[in-house]
């Protein structure tokens, strides 16, 4: 198994900017989540959706930020329009049921000039 | 507010030392722990996990629990420069808490 991919690993932008994250999950997963890691926050929880469908977005920081799943292979995150404060690793994750193991991708390094 | 909380480090041990890492947490009804291990430039992945009953051995790893302090612990034994990495503990994920079940992580250098 390949594990959870992201793309891309890496993204420069600048500021006023649309940035879209893209995951694929673990084949048979049901359960996918989206965090943010910076060092002043730690690994903040953005959403997170089970069997495709958006459960929990309470972490979403504001209405820049959205994310959908629109079949069970694949995960969008995006920024619009991107701020500087934005600038953070971005990891994807999943799991087979909502209570057990998460299996995080590589993460993408976000920079917003 | 987080589930769980973490001492904060960094830690810097010598080859070969003894290291606890520790948290504690909010919640008394929680029945497991998980420890996840992430290297520099790449996503945390499960270390061990405990239930709240005890005390999980695994190599030169032990998990710990202490239900009446609501602290979890994560000791290495003999610690080895390719430890070197930071150490999250976590809750699994509820959608009640609306909250990051982990912890802030702690990082952690063993120097040769």
């Amino acid at each position: 198994d390949a594990g959870v991919i992201q793309s891309p690993r890496h993204e420069v932008t600048e500021m006023g900017q649309e940035v879209t994250l893209r995951c694929k999950p673990i084949s048979g997963h049901n359960s996918l989540f989206w965090y943010r890691q910076t060092m002043m926050r730690g690994l903040e929880l953005l959403i997170y959706f089970n069997n495709n469908v958006p459960i929990d977005d309470s972490g979403m920081p504001e209405d820049r930020f959205s994310a959908k799943m629109p079949n069970a292979s694949f995960s969008t995150l995006k920024i619009q329009p991107s701020e500087p404060r934005d600038s953070a690793v971005y990891f994807c994750a999943s799991s087979p049921g909502q209570r057990q193991t998460q299996y995080f991708g590589p993460g993408t390094r976000l920079l917003v000039l | 507010q987080k589930e769980v909380e973490q001492d904060p480090g960094p830690l810097s041990v010598p080859e070969g030392a003894i290291v606890s890492l520790n948290c504690t947490y909010s919640n008394s009804a929680f029945q497991y722990f998980m420890w996840y291990r992430q290297y520099s430039r790449k996503g945390p992945e499960l270390l061990m996990y405990t239930y709240s009953s005890g005390n999980k051995e695994d190599g030169r790893f032990t998990a710990q629990v202490d239900k009446s302090s609501k602290y979890i612990s994560l000791f290495i034994r003999d610690s080895q420069p390719s430890d070197s990495a930071t150490y999250l503990c976590a809750i699994p994920f509820n959608t009640n808490a609306g909250k990051s079940t982990f912890g802030d992580g702690t990082t952690l250098t063993v120097k040769p």
